[in-house]
């Protein structure tokens, strides 16, 4: 089955640095990658998500980077903010085309990011 | 996200005793999966249902849990004879399918159940 490693498993940055996450995945059938934002107590959100057939995505402070020949994927996030503070993991399934079947996620294990006011 | 809804959002049981852990999908969604996270960790998968049918459930303990969706009412995940190993959050999450092709793999989770079991 698929396995997601994800690094670091804590990150601190002061306001207004950059901050990167990084994930590998081993299952070369993935294809689709969201990365969500978790805050204490709450329910993952999903943050952005890109799919194997394009390498990079941003939306505005948040972009993800895709390396199918390496098999990884990364989550940039510039101008950090205080609100930005929170665990954030990454994900991978497989989409079925053109008829959908089990996408089950396989995460990764966290990052805790500390923004440093 | 809001309009998946879970409950109860907090459960507290005995070890022996039985959880029941409920989820209703966004409407007009007829997938769920369930997680499991455990303190400071990830999420884990645990099965997968679709209306009266499970799809996969080979995250699932062999024992003690059992999950159903039944064609009307919510989905449900039974946890029996409670031990301290089981006490995490669960969340669920709402997948349109092809009701939504351009949302096609975003699942939509619930805000989970957090059990602890004394």
């Amino acid at each position: 089955g698929e396995n997601v490693e994800q690094h670091p498993s804590t990150l601190s940055v002061q306001e207004g640095d950059s901050a990167v996450i990084k994930c590998t995945y081993s299952d070369s059938a993935s294809n689709y990658f969201p990365w969500y934002k978790q805050e204490l107590g709450k329910r993952p959100q999903l943050i952005i998500d890109i799919r194997s057939n394009v390498g990079e995505k941003k939306d505005q402070r948040i972009a993800v980077t895709l390396n199918k020949t390496a098999k990884h994927f990364s989550l940039h996030i510039t101008e950090t903010q205080p609100e930005d503070s929170a665990v954030y993991f990454c994900a991978a399934s497989i989409r079925i085309v053109p008829n959908f079947g089990n996408e089950k996620l396989t995460f990764g294990t966290g990052t805790r990011l500390t923004i440093i006011p | 996200n809001a309009g998946v809804m879970q409950n109860p959002r907090h459960l507290v049981r005995r070890r022996g005793q039985e959880a029941r852990l409920r989820c209703s999908p966004m409407k007009g969604h007829s997938h769920v999966y369930w997680y499991r996270q455990l303190p400071e960790e990830g999420l884990k998968f645990m099965v997968y249902l679709q209306k009266e049918n499970i799809i996969d459930e080979s995250g699932m303990p062999k024992e003690r849990f059992s999950a159903e969706f039944p064609k009307e009412g919510p989905s449900i995940l039974r946890i029996q004879q409670v031990v301290r190993g089981d006490s995490a959050a669960y969340f669920c999450a709402s997948f349109p399918g092809l009701a939504e092709p351009s949302r096609y793999n975003e699942q939509f989770f619930g805000p989970g159940t957090r059990l602890t079991v004394l």
